[in-house]
């Protein structure tokens, strides 16, 4: 499985845009970049994913690299509520063990 | 509606006794997943089936065996409870392709006393 690195943590203050940045070098041609986000005491919460182009949603936008070695997850406006942790994912566009394997992801802070 | 659902959503119970925790998912996917997160946080894939189809068996004691009624449904149980399985497990569904993305339950948070 191609791996992500994500930072540890980071601070935000509310109302403030987030970027969110994550690495996968050795992403291949056929991975999509998902991220999701886990609020404390509740199961992850699917976010966006994209596999070339940049993507926006009601929750964030996923701008990735023209190589693809690279991602960051934007939030437009941070609030309160966006306290969580942070996954960025590599999953294959089609194969039988499709799994997503979770790192330790992003601890995001929101100050208010 | 709850898209993916666990029941129960709490669990306690005793050293060596067996235990079922149910999931259904109202979604369509063709895809069912059990996961576990520790103390730690960690969150680790335990099975998955597609279409009743057992697909992925990490590497999971074989006191927990999960079923799938039909595609819409992955129970799992787990015989003679340890102290270690203590943890939160979350119920997912998708479908097998990864241009989709992944719905989790809420979890069910099992204790082993």
């Amino acid at each position: 499985d191609a791996k992500t690195t994500q930072p540890n943590s980071m601070e935000s203050n509310e109302e403030e845009p987030v970027h969110l940045p994550c690495n996968h070098s050795t992403i291949s041609g056929t991975d999509y970049i998902h991220w999701y986000r886990q609020l404390p005491s509740q199961g992850p919460e699917y976010v966006i994913h994209g596999l070339t182009s940049n993507v926006n949603n009601r929750m964030a936008s996923l701008a990735i690299a023209e190589d693809r070695k690279s991602s960051t997850l934007i939030l437009h406006r941070a609030t309160l509520r966006d306290a969580a942790v942070y996954y960025c994912i590599l999953l294959p566009i089609k194969a039988a063990g499709n799994k997503l394997t979770f790192g330790g992801g992003t601890r995001v802070l929101v100050k208010p | 509606d709850t898209a993916v659902s666990q029941t129960p959503k709490y669990l306690v119970t005793q050293m060596g006794n067996d235990k079922s925790i149910k999931c259904e998912q109202n979604l369509g996917h063709d895809t069912m997943y059990w996961y576990k997160q520790d103390s730690k946080k960690f969150l680790k894939i335990m099975f998955s089936y597609n279409n009743k189809e057992l697909i992925i068996n990490e590497t999971v004691p074989n006191r927990f065996s999960p079923k799938s009624p039909d595609k819409a449904h992955l129970n799992l149980h787990i015989n003679s409870l340890e102290l270690g399985d203590s943890a939160v497990y979350f119920c997912a569904s998708s479908q097998l392709d990864g241009d989709y993305g992944y719905t989790f339950g809420s979890g069910t948070r099992l204790t082993v006393v």
